[in-house]
């Protein structure tokens, strides 16, 4: 069966520390995505990869980066995690690239920072 | 922008009624999805319907899209306290990646 794996479900962190996200998926997908949620703003793309060690930016990019050294992992890296960044993040990765194809995703890592 | 708008934002029904939700989007498209998402949890892929199709099913689930008035709406029937979750359309043309709206939130009573 799909799997996508966030490594944490939920992760409280102070003002200033550096935050690492990560997700993997067991699919063989060439497409990964990073999306926050957010109530009433729905889910905006943060970043995503077609490949490995492939990135572009999606929606609302600043004050992350993000890591794709193997075709199953992306990670999502909060430099310096801000009271901003308190949010739900879904991890989602696909086989087809754009929409063509449905997205996976994660059961989401919900992050409080304090 | 590709995003699409769901509406109502929520709705309450009782168990067996059915429910109806609502997208609209602004653009032209290749295709449309749907996604559920329980509380808490991530999205899970329901329907794709392409944009030569008109209607799709998928058990309970009845999906239509009109590309003249840029609208789909997903229809649930005959619900059931488990179909309680929020509902969310991506539509989808000539980008890189899908964008979802805010949602609807449906809430089922047994």
């Amino acid at each position: 069966d799909v799997k996508v794996t966030q490594s944490s479900r939920y992760l409280v962190k102070r003002t200033g520390e550096k935050v690492f996200l990560e997700c993997v998926q067991d699919m063989d997908h060439e497409n990964m995505f990073w999306y926050r949620q957010d109530p009433g703003l729905g889910l905006r793309l943060i970043y995503f990869s077609y490949d490995v060690k492939m990135k572009e930016k999606g929606d609302i990019p600043e004050g992350y980066s993000v890591s794709r050294e193997k075709k199953e992992r992306f990670s999502l890296i909060l430099e310096s995690a801000s009271t901003n960044q308190t949010s739900m993040y879904l991890c989602a990765s696909s086989l087809a690239g754009g929409g063509t194809g449905e997205l996976f995703f994660g059961e989401g890592s919900r992050l409080t920072v304090l | 922008s590709q995003q699409g708008e769901e509406d109502p934002q929520a709705l309450s029904i009782q168990e067996g009624e059915n429910a109806t939700m609502n997208c609209s989007y602004k653009t032209s498209i290749n295709n449309l999805q749907w996604y559920r998402q329980n509380s808490g949890r991530g999205l899970v892929h329901l329907i794709l319907i392409r944009s030569n199709e008109r209607e799709k099913h998928s058990g309970r689930l009845r999906v239509t899209l009109d590309t003249s008035k840029k609208s789909s709406s997903l229809l649930i029937t005959a619900s059931r306290a488990a179909d309680t979750a929020s509902y969310f359309c991506a539509p989808w043309g000539n980008t890189d990646k899908l964008i979802f709206g805010t949602g609807t939130r449906l809430q089922v009573f047994p």
